[in-house]
């Protein structure tokens, strides 16, 4: 079964912390994104990557950074969170192609007290 | 720039007939998703339109009018278990990357 594995299904985390968010795939997608999901706002996009060491912008890119030195692994970063970075992150996967579908992780509820 | 919109609730019985429409406005058009997420769950594909019509899957079916800007899912014989958030989504202005409308929560009583 093709899997994207999410580290951490919880966590909590303090204000300023350095959090990171790990997101490994097994299908040998080029393309990886970071999303985040809150109620009322749905799913919004971070960052993504097509390729290692590759990386693009989303739609709200602030206060986050990404990380892939490895074609199955793509990581976020918090560099220092805050409480307004509470929320469901949501990592997905995809081959090349402008019309494949995303499969997703299981999510991580990261909480920023 | 880019928009999608589709209802924020419905609610519908079982074995009953619902339709969930979707605008879009996005200049990087490249097809129209439809994920299905259930509550603490990761979103799943449902289906993928990139021709104008209706494409039948069981119980589902997804239409797309290009020139309109619009699709629809229909999902038909309603079941509880088909209570869940459907979202809409569509490909970014560089069609690099889906942006997903904010969904729209399906619940199905008895």
């Amino acid at each position: 079964d093709v899997k994207v594995t999410q580290s951490s299904r919880y966590l909590v985390k303090r204000t300023g912390e350095k959090v990171f968010l790990e997101c490994v795939q097994d299908m040998d997608h080029e393309n990886m994104f970071w999303y985040r999901q809150d109620p009322g706002l749905g799913l919004r996009l971070i960052y993504f990557s097509y390729d290692v060491k590759m990386k693009e912008k989303g739609d709200i890119p602030e206060g986050y950074s990404v990380s892939r030195e490895k074609k199955e692994r793509f990581s976020l970063i918090l560099e220092s969170a805050s409480t307004n970075q509470t929320s469901m992150y949501l990592c997905a996967s995809s081959r090349t192609g402008t019309n494949e579908k995303l499969f997703f992780g299981s999510g991580t509820q990261l909480s920023v007290l | 720039g880019q928009n999608i919109d589709q209802p924020t609730e419905m609610t519908a019985t079982e074995g009953a007939i619902v339709q969930i429409n979707c605008t879009y406005q996005t200049s990087g058009f490249n097809g129209l998703f439809w994920y299905q997420q259930h509550a603490g769950e990761a979103p799943t594909f449902l289906s993928y339109n990139v021709l104008d019509g209706l494409e039948e899957k069981g119980r589902f079916s997804s239409f797309l009018s290009r020139s309109k800007g619009y699709s629809y899912l229909l999902l038909k014989e309603l079941q509880m278990k088909d209570s869940a958030s459907y979202l809409c989504a569509a490909s970014n202005q560089a069609g690099t990357a889906l942006i997903f409308g904010k969904g729209t929560t399906l619940s199905v009583s008895s």
